[in-house]
């Protein structure tokens, strides 16, 4: 697709449910980011992959939290037993190889967001 | 720790006014500066991005910011807003190296509302 698409956009759930988030990031994009936003708060890292490997997972909040990107393209974040807290928007962003020809350095798209519920 | 500042949370402007919005960022190491913004109803858009050089960058729609080290700020700045400038901004820091290439950390967003 032209952009990073993000899908649900919008997921309401019950406290102790598992959700999955995914993520689609612009083709040939290696590089893919997961932030969180509350509301009222700029998005704050989580995770992010190279290809399909994980480089770094420091930001994710506790156990619960979990992403995978197998096979170096889409990317599904699950959060286990949600919690109220968990109620946020969910941002994924992609990034081109710093070495492609339209590489911009750094330059992350960013998806749509899923706004996530946790009743 | 890394972390970036926003000065205001809510800036108020009639059109053609002036616009500066104040970021600073506490950062270890080599640092890329970004400003994003977010439209209503849209994501996140970059406006403009700094990677070294010249310390004032020109983005889209006008705006352009200064990297000034000395201070540890980049501040957003465009000469005359539109009402079409109503939007969140967001100031982000990423790292530049390193394993975490690319990380970014955002400040808390400033909303700015401009009236016709």
């Amino acid at each position: 697709g032209a952009g990073v698409s993000q899908s649900p956009r919008y997921k309401v759930t019950k406290r102790g449910q598992d959700v999955a988030l995914r993520c689609d990031p612009i083709s040939g994009h290696v590089s893919l980011y997961w932030y969180r936003q509350a509301l009222g708060q700029g998005p704050e890292f989580l995770t992010y992959f190279n290809y399909e490997a994980q480089q770094d997972k420091s930001g994710l909040p506790n156990d619960r939290f979990s992403a995978e990107r197998p096979e170096g393209s889409i990317s599904t974040l699950t959060i286990q037993r949600t919690e109220q807290r968990d109620s946020a928007m969910y941002r994924c962003a992609s990034r081109p190889s710093l070495f492609s020809k339209t590489g911009g350095r750094n330059e992350q798209f960013f998806g749509p967001g899923t706004r996530l519920t946790v009743l | 720790a890394q972390s970036v500042s926003q000065h205001n949370h809510h800036v108020i402007l009639s059109e053609a006014a002036s616009l500066e919005l104040g970021c600073n960022y506490s950062y270890g190491g080599t640092v890329n500066l970004f400003w994003y913004v977010q439209y209503p109803g849209q994501h996140l858009q970059l406006l403009l991005k700094y990677f070294s050089g010249d310390p004032l960058v020109k983005g889209i729609k006008g705006f352009e910011a200064e990297f000034i080290k000395s201070k540890f700020s980049f501040n957003l700045r465009k000469p005359s807003v539109q009402w079409s400038d109503t939007a969140e901004y967001f100031c982000a820091a990423g790292n530049a190296g390193g394993t975490s290439y690319g990380k970014l950390t955002f400040g808390q967003g400033t909303i700015l509302t401009v009236h016709p």
